[in-house]
């Protein structure tokens, strides 16, 4: 157990529609990331937060955005939902600012676009 | 851009067999990086890592060296177990002005059979 919570496991929805995965970064921990993976694009990271402030993006669509609050838990939103987003959605945490130290991933959701 | 390419999988080893897992990498400057594990069902774990020319990084049985000079990054094991199949994803980060781009490969499964 990574000590990185991230609801729900699963989530079926359809085109067009908007959802919310939520991810509580292990305590302590003040960075949360997230990444996409899908058969298609592979693994892609998305963006990072540290204490609140984006600190740097990766391969983020516009139609997805996320925030971190106070209490340091995270969320990704994605609307306009396609077929295309279907994946694997992980959320990963560490204590610093910096990707290059240790990062401690969650189990994932599973988001299917029907 | 930066890209990571990785031998195409899937790898199937009998136990106790050597592993290489072949990762070249195109980026400007001095990228770190890194070797990351996917077990069946779970989230990334990280490796390995080398942050300049030279650095062997290695962990649990596995290593790899940054080799500059053919912009390599391969993954060996001298005698593989059955507990390491697992999807391994080879990766860079490239920092520059106060933000980074992190680049995947688009993973390696290998099998390992008793």
């Amino acid at each position: 157990d990574s000590g990185v919570t991230q609801t729900p496991k699963h989530l079926i929805t359809a085109t067009g529609q908007r959802v919310t995965l939520r991810c509580s970064p292990r305590s302590g921990d003040l960075s949360v990331y997230w990444y996409q993976q899908s058969l298609d694009q592979g693994l892609q990271f998305l963006i990072q937060y540290y204490n609140g402030e984006e600190r740097a993006k990766g391969n983020i669509l516009e139609r997805f955005s996320a925030q971190q609050f106070p209490d340091l838990h995270s969320e990704l939103n994605l609307s306009s939902l396609e077929l295309g987003d279907s994946a694997l959605y992980f959320c990963a945490s560490n204590a610093g600012q910096t990707f290059t130290d240790t990062q401690y991933f969650g189990p994932g959701t599973r988001l299917t676009v029907l | 851009g930066n890209s990571v390419t990785q031998m195409e999988g899937p790898v199937t080893l009998s136990e106790e067999a050597f592993l290489t897992i072949n990762c070249t990498y195109t980026a400007t400057g001095y990228p770190s990086l890194f070797w990351y594990v996917q077990y069946p069902g779970e989230g990334l774990q990280l490796l390995l890592k080398a942050t300049k020319a030279d650095d062997k990084g290695s962990n649990k049985g596995f290593e790899a060296t940054y080799r500059k000079e053919t912009t390599s990054f391969h993954l060996e094991k001298g005698s593989v177990q059955v507990s390491d199949s697992a999807v391994y994803f080879c990766a860079l980060i490239r920092s520059g002005a106060g933000s980074y781009q992190l680049t995947f490969g688009k993973g390696t499964k290998l099998s390992v059979i008793p």
